[in-house]
């Protein structure tokens, strides 16, 4: 099925340990972007990359980075996790006018 | 910066009864997101409105554009249990030169007999 794939969808991590989150789409979509969803606040914009190549900071971007690797793939890199990033991860991707695609999310948990 | 305000952020709703939820966005765009989300699940599209008096119905949804106001809203006619989820308002915005898609907080809706 065309769409934004996710993995993975669920994570356990301890505090310190490394990990990446893996997005990719199959729609040619220029823009990938990198959200986070709290309780209570909706989805935060981490990181996102207009055309492949570029990354900008969004809102919330402490803590994280990302690659955009090639035009279909965007990846967020958390190099020490804390208990603050716990938390669920949206990707998504669009292009312009055409609206907004989202993953099924990675719920990840730092203990 | 672009800020989205939603209000009210929870809803508690008996069935067959009208409300209406309130998105106010703080710069200007002509493209505003209203999406739903069901416990654990992604986000399902709803609306995408994108011109001042835009309106688009679909079922017991109906949601408006007005962007000289700056305010969208989400107005729910008869409401019935399968419409409890939570929904968000997002405005496509351009900031440093790119578009963003910036959320408000979300509305939870309950709707109960």
């Amino acid at each position: 099925n065309a769409g934004v794939t996710q993995t993975p969808k669920f994570q356990v991590l301890k505090t310190g340990q490394s990990m990446t989150l893996q997005c990719a789409q199959d729609m040619n979509h220029n823009s990938m972007y990198w959200y986070r969803q709290d309780p209570g606040m909706g989805l935060r914009l981490i990181y996102y990359s207009a055309s492949e190549g570029t990354t900008d900071k969004g809102e919330v971007p402490n803590g994280y980075n990302v690659s955009r690797l090639n035009k279909r793939e965007f990846s967020l890199r958390l190099e020490s996790a804390a208990p603050s990033q716990t938390s669920v991860y949206f990707c998504a991707s669009s292009d312009t006018g055409l609206g907004y695609t989202f993953g099924s999310g990675t719920r990840l948990t730092v203990v | 910066e672009l800020k989205v305000e939603q209000n009210p952020l929870f809803l508690s709703m008996q069935e067959g009864k009208n409300y209406t939820i309130y998105c106010n966005y703080s710069t200007t765009s002509d493209r505003l997101y209203w999406y739903r989300q069901d416990p654990g699940k992604s986000l399902e599209s709803l609306f995408v409105l994108l011109s001042n008096g835009a309106v688009k119905q679909e079922g017991r949804l109906m949601a408006s554009l007005d962007t000289k106001a700056r305010l969208s809203t989400l107005h729910i006619t008869a409401a019935v249990h399968d419409l409890s989820a939570t929904y968000f308002c997002a405005v496509d915005g351009l900031s440093g030169g790119y578009n963003k898609l910036i959320f408000g907080a979300g509305t939870r809706l309950a709707v109960h007999p």
